[in-house]
């Protein structure tokens, strides 16, 4: 899978849009983009997903670039229960089934 | 609860010793994984078993490691002789295979069993 490249870290105000960047830039035509979360002393879960299109679901948006070389994560209403390691996967559909977790960005939202 | 189980969540052992993990995936789902996370890293993939055929295997899995999903139901990760290394939390996760690829295929994570080896 291709690699993608996040901030270690982000802070956000309770209640405030979050924006979480995430860069691709070797993407291939095949590749979904994927978003897992993992809160402290979970397993990771499911956020989004997106191929070229936008996409929103009750947890998130999902901003992907025209050039796909770049995608953004919106929370639009950050709460104390999303502080957590975000995770921007690239998961082609023509390869294996695993995940390839990088280092993901911890979101510190602050009351 | 309809989620992915994973017994025991904690397990201390010496080293030397052997130790089993039992994963209960969603009931449905005919996909199950195994991940290792470290402290301060994300997931890494170990195995992949599709029904009861285990289909993919990591480098990182070396032969002191073992999965099995007999029926195509839960599953198992054995480690023996444990080394002070294999410290981890391992994650099980599992999905459904949809028809249509890449649509989706989202994993359903486990709490994870945190591993110490003394």
């Amino acid at each position: 899978d291709a690699k993608t490249t996040q901030p270690n870290s982000m802070e956000s105000n309770e209640e405030e849009p979050v924006h979480l960047p995430c860069n691709h830039s070797t993407i291939s035509g095949t590749d979904y983009i994927h978003w897992y979360r993992q809160l402290p002393s979970q397993g990771p879960e499911y956020v989004i997903h997106g191929l070229t299109s936008n996409v929103n679901n009750r947890m998130a948006s999902l901003a992907i670039a025209e050039d796909r070389k770049s995608s953004t994560l919106i929370l639009h209403r950050a709460t104390l229960r999303d502080a957590a390691v975000y995770y921007c996967i690239l998961r082609s559909s023509n390869a294996g089934n695993m995940l390839t977790f990088g280092g993901g960005t911890r979101l510190m939202v602050k009351p | 609860d309809t989620g992915v189980s994973q017994d025991p969540r904690h397990k201390i052992t010496k080293r030397g010793q052997n130790v089993t993990f039992r994963c209960d995936p969603i009931s449905e789902h005919n996909r199950l994984y195994w991940y290792r996370q470290t402290l301060g890293q994300g997931p890494e993939f170990l195995t992949y078993f599709q029904n009861e055929a285990q289909l993919e295997k990591s480098r990182l899995l070396s032969d002191r490691f073992s999965a099995e999903r007999p029926k195509g139901s839960f599953s198992t990760l054995e480690i023996q002789r444990t080394e002070q290394g294999d410290s981890a939390m391992y994650l099980c996760a599992s999905s459904l295979k949809m028809r249509l690829a890449g649509s989706g295929n989202e994993q359903f994570f486990g709490p994870g069993t945190r591993l110490t080896v003394l």
